[in-house]
């Protein structure tokens, strides 16, 4: 079945430390996306790429950093000088980093600072 | 820059009922139109989506909705809510950014809940 996969689902992180949250598709999509979703907030967007070693900042990418060295996968990486990174974080691919294409989302993955 | 408002940030409807979730966006020109729906702790499905042509758009489980550019509202319907309905919805607009590619915006949400 083609889809998104994201691991771990929960994620717990020491205060100082960096972390990488994995994201993996196998639908052959050009564009991919991280979302992170704070209770009653929506989704914001904290990067996107369009292809392959391309990537754009969103709305949040202070603190955040992610790499796309291959099609199908697009990790990203929770920074120390992330303020408040406590959050459910989603990735999300589609066919082109066009506004009408249909974004497809993974499962998620719940980080928790301690 | 374009927004999205769901005024309602919880909805309380009775199993069997009619449901409407409102969507009001805030673009200088037709954006594309997408409605999400969220189960606890899981990933966004999309329930349906409005590029252009016909207003009311139908989409899976059930729902539909329509477009109204007069009100710049793209409302969610529901004939008859199920138990399984229970979830967090998400309206989202599609639009061309300054930065050259484009990107979704989405609302805040509204948590429907369903009582027996």
């Amino acid at each position: 079945d083609g889809g998104i996969t994201q691991s771990p689902k929960y994620l717990f992180r020491k205060e100082g430390q960096n972390v990488t949250l994995s994201c993996e598709q196998n639908l052959n999509h050009d564009a991919m996306y991280w979302y992170r979703q704070d209770p009653g907030q929506g989704l914001r967007l904290i990067y996107y790429s369009q292809i392959v070693n391309d990537f754009q900042k969103g709305d949040i990418a202070e603190g955040y950093s992610v790499s796309r060295e291959k099609k199908e996968s697009f990790p990203l990486t929770v920074t120390s000088a992330q303020k408040n990174p406590t959050a459910f974080y989603l990735c999300a691919s589609s066919q082109r980093a066009l506004s009408y294409n249909e974004q497809f989302f993974g499962p998620g993955t719940r980080l928790t600072v301690l | 820059a374009q927004s999205v408002t769901q005024p309602d940030i919880h909805i309380t409807v009775s199993e069997g009922a009619s449901l409407e979730l409102r969507c009001n966006y805030s673009y200088g020109a037709t954006p594309y139109l997408f409605w999400y729906v969220q189960s606890p702790g899981q990933g966004l499905q999309l329930l349906l989506k409005y590029f252009s042509g016909d207003t009311l758009v139908q989409g899976i489980k059930g729902f539909e909705a329509e477009f109204k550019r007069s009100q710049s509202s793209f409302n969610l319907r529901k004939p008859s809510v199920h138990w399984s309905d229970a979830a967090e919805y998400f309206c989202a607009v599609g639009v061309r950014s300054g930065g050259g590619a484009d990107g979704l915006t989405f609302g805040k949400g509204t948590h429907l809940i369903i009582q027996p």
